[in-house]
């Protein structure tokens, strides 16, 4: 069974920093992109980064361009999103996701 | 980018009968290596997104056969045949064509 696990979410400042992770298990993930997700609350889904199987290809949503990294380590089966200069319209549930499987979502709230 | 647009936002149905969700999108979803990259997501209350149906009409490894997919280029539909109260919750398309979008969502609920 694919387990993909999120963790890193939290409360932070307008203008701080967090570092999401996600873990996979039951999957390599070297064979699939790999993408991140976000649900505002009460609202629909939005694509946030994706990134191919070796790394060499990155893709943002226009709203968090030059603000959010992604990147991930094959090796460990894991997924990273390093997001900066936060802003009050990031708060959401990130879910990350391999081509057919989700995790259950960690929570960022961005607050002052 | 593309721009996904479902059809209707929301949907009642009493259990037993047959459901259909539209989904369309902005520009053909056909890519140069033959596959169309159209998926339907279901988002339980209070659960994550989970895989219905990836490039179209392959039903994901668990989903009962009353689900089912079809359509080409930009128009596609998630046909239900028969509605268990258990599929109460959000449906989503989303195209990895380009860089992927989701439709707006469509909410059903059983009368």
């Amino acid at each position: 069974e694919v387990q993909v696990v999120e963790s890193g979410g939290g409360l932070v400042q307008p203008g701080g920093s967090l570092r999401l992770s996600c873990v996979v298990s039951g999957f390599s993930i070297s064979s699939s992109w790999m993408k991140w997700v976000r649900q505002a609350p009460g609202k629909g889904l939005e694509w946030v980064a994706g990134i191919k199987q070796d790394g060499s290809e990155k893709s943002y949503v226009d709203s968090v361009k030059g603000r959010f990294t992604i990147s991930r380590d094959n090796a460990n089966n894991s997924l990273y999103l390093q997001m900066s200069s936060l802003r009050a319209d990031d708060t959401a549930v990130y879910y990350c996701a391999t081509w057919s499987t989700w995790g259950q979502g960690t929570l960022v709230t961005v607050s002052s | 980018d593309i721009v996904m647009t479902q059809t209707p936002l929301s949907l009642s149905v009493t259990p037993g009968q047959a459901a259909s969700i539209s989904c369309r999108s902005s520009q053909s979803l056909l890519y140069s290596d033959g596959k169309t990259y159209l998926y339907w997501n279901l988002q339980k209350p209070g659960q994550s997104p989970q895989l219905l149906i990836y490039e179209v009409s392959n039903r994901f490894s668990g989903v009962p056969d009353r689900f089912s997919g079809s359509g080409s280029g930009t128009n596609f539909t998630l046909k239900i045949s028969r509605v268990e109260a258990e599929d109460v919750g959000v449906y989503y398309c989303m195209q990895s064509r380009q860089r992927p979008s989701f439709g707006q969502g469509t909410k059903l609920e059983i009368k």
